[in-house]
């Protein structure tokens, strides 16, 4: 199922440098996409969301692309700080549903110092 | 903005005891509320959707007499773990919409141990 996973993708960036977070979504009518932060015991936490209308949107040192025809989305985080060591979800729904999410399996980001 | 609390953060309790989780909006008014269940190094798995005044729907696998939910106001969802088992223990987490709108905001988490 898409909420399973054993292992979580691990990606480690050295301070300082830009991140790549890669997502991959099952459902090509899906129009709405957020990005999450999860760090170890606390719950999920909002960083950007985009909308199937657009490709491409910015916030404070987050970019989220948003490629429909191969359904692929991408969390670029610049600058990237230790603070920003956690697991990154990537979700996504039907706005003309319910409004469920179904979220990916999750990459767990490593800064090093 | 956009926040919700959890309570307890963390619970303890025998086998064959019921807990209630509490999930509150507390600057906005929530008309759905959603209860997930994570394992460790796991994504989110939700259990069932809580829409305020009306009965939750439960995803599959889910059972409605063990996990119960009720959502009496738009601040508010609870969910009762009847009769806990060791096997219930896990991280259970809530999130909440504002009403016309579609991002979930998330709780902080409320770990459950059974023994």
């Amino acid at each position: 199922g898409e909420n399973v996973g054993l292992h979580l993708p691990t990606l480690s960036v050295q301070e300082g440098d830009n991140s790549i977070i890669n997502c991959a979504y099952s459902n090509s009518a899906s129009d709405y996409f957020i990005w999450y932060k999860q760090e170890s015991g606390k719950g999920p936490q909002f960083i950007i969301d985009i909308r199937s209308n657009m490709d491409k949107r910015q916030g404070q040192r987050v970019t989220v692309l948003l490629n429909k025809t191969v359904k692929h989305l991408s969390l670029q985080i610049a600058a990237t700080q230790p603070g920003d060591s956690a697991v990154y979800f990537c979700a996504e729904t039907l706005l003309s549903g319910t409004y469920k999410y179904i979220f990916g399996t999750g990459t767990r980001l490593k800064v090093l110092a | 903005g956009a926040v919700v609390s959890q309570h307890p953060s963390w619970v303890i309790c025998k086998s064959g005891t019921s807990v209630k989780i509490e999930c509150r909006s507390l600057d906005f008014q929530a008309t759905t509320m959603f209860w997930y269940r994570q394992f460790p190094k796991q994504s989110l798995m939700l259990m069932a959707t809580s829409n305020e005044g009306s009965k939750a729907t439960y995803e599959q696998g889910v059972e409605k007499d063990k996990f119960l939910i009720n959502h009496a106001s738009l601040t508010l969802s609870t969910l009762t773990v009847t009769s806990a088992h060791p096997e219930d223990s896990s991280f259970y987490i809530c999130s909440a919409t504002a009403t016309g709108k579609e991002t979930q905001y998330f709780g902080p988490g409320t770990r459950l141990l059974v023994l």
